[in-house]
Formats: C-alpha cells, structure tokens, sequence
C-alpha cells in the first residue's frame, strides 16, 4: 500500500489529453514539493517534473503539473503513442522522514 | 552529461550480505545528494534511502532501516549501499540516482542509473 495513492491506469486516444492524479496527506505533498516521473517500459525512470510545476531543460510544455492542498496533478496534451508508459509521483514525507512514491499508473495511448 | 553505473547485483541467499556501488561520473560528484530507489520485478518505484552531498545526513526507508546502509566515498566519485540481512522481499532492480537542483533545492532524484538487479532466493 502506497502513501501516496495513484489510479491504477489511464486512457486515451492520439492527440487527446489525459490527467492523472496522486493525493497524499499533509505530511507529504501538503508541505512538500512534488516530482513525477516517467518510466517507458524497459527503461529507468526520467524526471518530468519537479517542484510540483516545473519541466527539466528538454521536457516538452506537453507535460504540465498542477497541485491543491495535499494532491498533485500531471497533465498530458497531445498524446503520442511515445507517451504510454507508467508514470509515478514522488516527494518528501516528513512523518515518514522518507522518501516516498505513489503506485504508479500506468497510460495507455489507443 | 550525468552518468551513473550500478554495480554489484546478483543472486545472494536470505539473510547473507551484498554490496551495491554506484560509479558516478560528467559532475562534482561531492557537491551533490545521492538516492537509492529499488523496484521490484512487476512492481512500482520504492523509495530506499539518501545521503546528503558532504554525507552529513542519511536517511532511509523503514523497510531496510537497521540493515542497509548507505555511503559514499569521494576520491572514488562512487556511492555505496551496504545491505545485510537480505529477505526475499529486497528482491528487486537497484537504482542509484543523483539529486536534481533547481531554485527550491536539490532533493529530487533527477538523473538515474540503469540499476543492479538484485536476487535474493535459495
């Protein structure tokens, strides 16, 4: 069980937009910066975004992150069949005093 | 460019000991924080444990505290993830990660290595 709670998998067509969403508690996102990240099958994880909102140098304005209260928001426009993969959310947990990441959900580009 | 070689992975009995390393490589290795994040076959990213850039302060998931340990040696530009008492459960692909720095801080695992796979059965 995950502290941070992810829906197991999205959907959508080419082009399209998709969501997803990771909501924790005020421990972990409520106080702390949000990352995501993407993982393609087969391959290490990569940075997509950091502190809740921000795309490293090379990541397209395709990725978009958004966060309220104690949940964190990645928005996906124009998706690409490039783009299915799992995607995770991570931050600091300061009750914890450990790093933690949601379950990761899993997108697919029909 | 970041570059970051996981070594040391294998398959080791319950309970006996393994040691991870991390090469690093393309930055000041010593300026920066280092993480390790393992992931089970079929499963989700867990986050292990952390070590600040001058090793000042580590941290570490409650499911391995008590039984890894994480270091760093700089002349070697290398990070290490001492694990003893291995279970079953640690069975997974070992990822070492550099902090990613940015105007909030440097916390965030942002550049990974391909990992070490590591095997614990009898």
């Amino acid at each position: 069980q995950s502290v941070l709670t992810q829906p197991p998998s999205v959907s959508a067509a080419p082009g399209q937009k998709v969501t997803i969403s990771c909501s924790g508690s005020s421990s972990n996102i409520g106080n702390n910066y949000v990352s995501w990240y993407q993982q393609l099958p087969g391959t290490a994880p990569k940075l997509l975004i950091f502190e809740n909102n921000k795309r490293p140098s090379g990541i397209p304005d395709r990725f978009s992150g958004s966060k309220s209260g104690t949940s964190v928001t990645l928005g996906i426009t124009g998706l690409q069949t490039g783009d299915e993969a799992d995607y995770y959310c991570g931050t600091w947990d300061a009750s914890l005093g450990a790093g933690v990441f949601g379950g990761g959900t899993k997108l697919t580009v029909l | 460019q970041v570059q970051l070689v996981e070594s040391g992975g294998g398959v080791v009995q319950p309970g006996r000991s393994l040691r991870l390393s991390c090469a690093a490589s393309g930055f000041s290795f010593s300026n920066y924080g280092m993480h390790w994040v393992r992931q089970a076959p079929g499963k989700g990213l867990e986050w292990v444990a952390v070590i600040w850039y001058d090793g000042s302060k580590k941290s570490y998931a409650d499911s391995v505290k008590g039984r890894f340990t994480i270091s760093r040696d700089i002349s070697k530009n290398t990070l290490y993830l001492q694990m003893n008492s291995l279970k079953a459960e640690d069975t997974a692909l070992y990822y070492c990660a550099r902090v990613y720095c940015s105007g909030g801080g440097c916390f965030t695992p942002g550049y990974w290595g391909q990992g070490t796979l590591v095997t614990v059965s009898s």
